[in-house]
């Protein structure tokens, strides 16, 4: 059993739509991050959490401790947010270690 | 740019073969991590250094090793190479490490490695 678990798989989505991806994860965590890469490969750190929500532009990350879950939304889709988007934790025993979801790729069309 | 560099950007090698790959962080950073993205796995955590001192260690085969020297760039050694060592490497850094806190990486651009 993977330890961070994401859906979905692949998303399709018309430019303006509201957007979610799921993230569940079965680890003790220190914090959460969401990731972006895009088609280059290119990696970026979009959001850590640990508790609550955050926001930046339109990207909007929650997490619920108790029920060790979090989702990123983005409002108003457009297609330059395409790309995989990877939640990843901090955990382990000295919370060290990353875990990593597969990845959601998202394509938003025009 | 995130101010992480990683050289080479590219390389083709053999099996049976030993690769060095480097890695500069953010000037001020003081942990190094080492990702390896394969195809069939995704995204998989190796290895951290924390200003020279290894942190944690993650799924890193024993013919892979790596270090973090005095100037906090750090070298990932790949030796005895196999098809499926294949992937994308990717280094990240970040200002710190503590036990229970972390905070934001930042990613290099990676170095593709094939094995032929």
């Amino acid at each position: 059993k993977n330890e961070v678990e994401q859906s979905p798989q692949n998303l399709t989505a018309q430019e303006g739509e509201f957007i979610t991806i799921n993230c569940s994860y079965s680890v003790g965590i220190s914090a959460l991050h969401w990731l972006q890469q895009h088609p280059g490969g290119g990696i970026v750190s979009l959001f850590m959490l640990s508790s609550g929500k955050k926001k930046h532009g339109r990207l909007i990350a929650t997490i619920n401790i108790q029920e060790k879950h979090s989702s990123l939304h983005i409002t108003a889709s457009h297609p330059r947010d395409s790309a995989v988007y990877i939640c990843a934790v901090s955990g382990g025993d000295n919370f060290n270690k990353f875990y990593f979801g597969s990845g959601t790729k998202l394509n938003v069309k025009p | 740019d995130s101010g992480v560099t990683q050289t080479p950007k590219h390389l083709i090698t053999a099996t049976g073969q030993r690769v060095t790959l480097r890695c500069s962080p953010r000037s001020g950073d003081l942990s190094v991590y080492w990702y390896q993205q394969s195809l069939d796995q995704g995204l998989q955590f190796l290895i951290q250094y924390y200003n020279g001192e290894e942190r944690a260690k993650g799924n890193i085969l024993e013919r892979f090793s790596a270090q973090q020297f005095p100037d906090l760039h750090s070298e990932l050694n790949l030796s005895s190479l196999e098809l499926g060592d294949s992937a994308l490497y990717f280094c990240a850094s970040s200002v710190w490490a503590s036990g229970r806190s972390a905070d934001t990486q930042y990613f290099g651009p990676g170095t593709r490695l094939t094995v032929l």
